[in-house]
């Protein structure tokens, strides 16, 4: 079966340090990779999606970056976070078109 | 573009009361659509799914219609429980010539009181 790990689960982290959050999935090949966040607890922003190695769509410009350096990983990035980037982060993935996507277990960042 | 638009609540319901959360799309063709819950501090799970017009999903007592005609997918439960205290989102994907992108609402916070 497929599962999605996502890590770490809490972060706190300060003003102005990098970022490195990790997506890995097992048990399908060549899936969609998307990052969302979560801000003021309820509603979803899709940050990212990839539907390859080294193909990464960007739906908001900001401070943040994604790769995807093999087929079941994602890493979401920042080179200097800002105290806006605090929020409940959460990988997901999908066999492909018109399929539902499964979720990891999120991330809560802080910056402090 | 594609969207979902649903009720935003906080709603708060006693024990055993009927749920509708009222979810309608905008899309071209015929995406499939879904409900997901989530649980304080968790990830999304998918809670039940559609694929085509007139399908309905169902999952631990909840229900859900695909209606082309109104383009509509409402969640429904005839009996809620207190472990149904989650927040929901209704969300398509697979709209005809859209990304591979999944589309959500924003969400509606349910609390059952016992």
């Amino acid at each position: 079966s497929q599962t999605i790990h996502q890590w770490p689960a809490t972060l706190v982290q300060p003003v102005g340090s990098p970022l490195s959050l990790e997506c890995t999935v097992e048990g399908t090949s060549n899936p969609n990779l998307y990052w969302y966040r979560q801000a003021a607890g309820r509603g979803l922003q899709l940050l990212f999606y990839s539907v390859g190695i080294g193909q990464i769509s960007s739906e908001v410009p900001q401070n943040l970056s994604a790769s995807r350096p093999q087929d079941r990983q994602f890493i979401l990035s920042s080179k200097k976070l800002l105290l806006s980037d605090s929020g409940f982060y959460l990988c997901a993935w999908s066999s492909g078109w018109g399929t539902e996507a499964f979720f990891g277990q999120g991330t809560r960042l802080t910056v402090v | 573009g594609d969207s979902v638009t649903q009720m935003e609540g906080p709603v708060t319901l006693s024990e055993e009361a009927f749920l509708t959360i009222n979810c309608t799309y905008t899309a071209t063709g015929y995406p499939s659509l879904f409900w997901y819950v989530q649980y304080p501090g968790e990830g999304l799970q998918l809670l039940l799914k559609a694929t085509k017009a007139d399908d309905k999903g169902s999952n631990k007592g909840f229900e859900a219609t695909y209606r082309k005609e109104t383009t509509s997918f409402h969640l429904e439960k005839g009996s809620v429980q207190v472990s149904d205290s989650a927040v929901y989102f209704c969300a398509l994907s697979g709209a005809q010539g859209g990304s591979e992108k999944l589309v959500f609402g924003k969400g509606m916070k349910l609390t059952v009181n016992p």
